[in-house]
């Protein structure tokens, strides 16, 4: 039962334009959200976070959205640039307080075309 | 900032056998680290919890005598594959959480396991 979805495996966007990933959850404990770039055989880096007390959360080029009652956040780039071509995988903690493990999405390969 | 470190990159071992793979945090005290696996163009996965000086959290399915996880000190967690199969074969990465910073998770940069 994927509790993450990443609905969308691939996505190409042009140089200069907004790249918008999105993700899903079906847990309703879920109370922090995160973002990973990725590139293969290497760890996630730390993108951008947010809180599910915000609905916006942003970071230079970087705008996490989060609709709580769909249960529905996305990723904002804008604007792109090639060396944001990677895997991007959004990830949920679930409440409590705890140091908790995060769940992952599948994840969605952005290819940035000049 | 705070890095993990992770060791090796990538093994390649026999069937049978057991591999150790070790995560340190170079410049933080990680009580807690997680480690994660990860199959082909699939999510990271999480296998089990590790709590400096206690016995691990392992998820539901993962098996706790075939993946031993060691945390006995601040700075160090290993994870160690007993008697690995080809289906063990994945990228295993470790996570720890950064104090003082609201769940800052940092990565390692991952461990390709074959097993042949």
């Amino acid at each position: 039962d994927q509790q993450v979805k990443q609905n969308s495996p691939s996505l190409s966007v042009q140089e200069g334009r907004i790249s918008i990933l999105n993700c899903d959850y079906t847990n309703s404990m879920f109370d922090y959200f995160l973002w990973y770039k990725k590139y293969p055989a290497e760890g996630p880096t730390f993108l951008i976070s947010i809180s599910s007390i915000k609905d916006k959360n942003e970071d230079g080029r970087f705008t996490v959205f989060l609709n709580k009652s769909a249960k529905h956040l996305s990723l904002h780039i804008v604007p792109s640039q090639p060396g944001d071509s990677a895997v991007y995988f959004c990830a949920a903690k679930r409440s409590g307080g705890g140091a908790d493990g995060l769940t992952f999405g599948k994840g969605t390969h952005l290819i940035i075309q000049p | 900032g705070a890095v993990v470190s992770q060791h090796p990159s990538r093994v390649i071992c026999k069937s049978g056998t057991s591999v150790k793979i070790e995560c340190r945090s170079l410049d933080f005290q990680a009580t807690t680290m997680f480690w994660y696996r990860q199959f082909p163009k699939q999510s990271l996965m999480l296998m089990a919890t590790s709590n400096e000086g206690s016995k691990a959290t392992y998820e539901q399915g993962v098996e706790k005598d075939k993946f031993l996880i060691n945390h006995a000190s601040l700075t160090l967690s290993t994870l160690t594959v007993t008697s690995a199969h080809p289906e063990d074969s994945s990228f295993y990465i470790c996570s720890a959480v950064v104090r003082g910073r609201d769940y800052g998770y940092t990565f390692g940069s991952g461990t390709r396991l074959t097993v042949v």
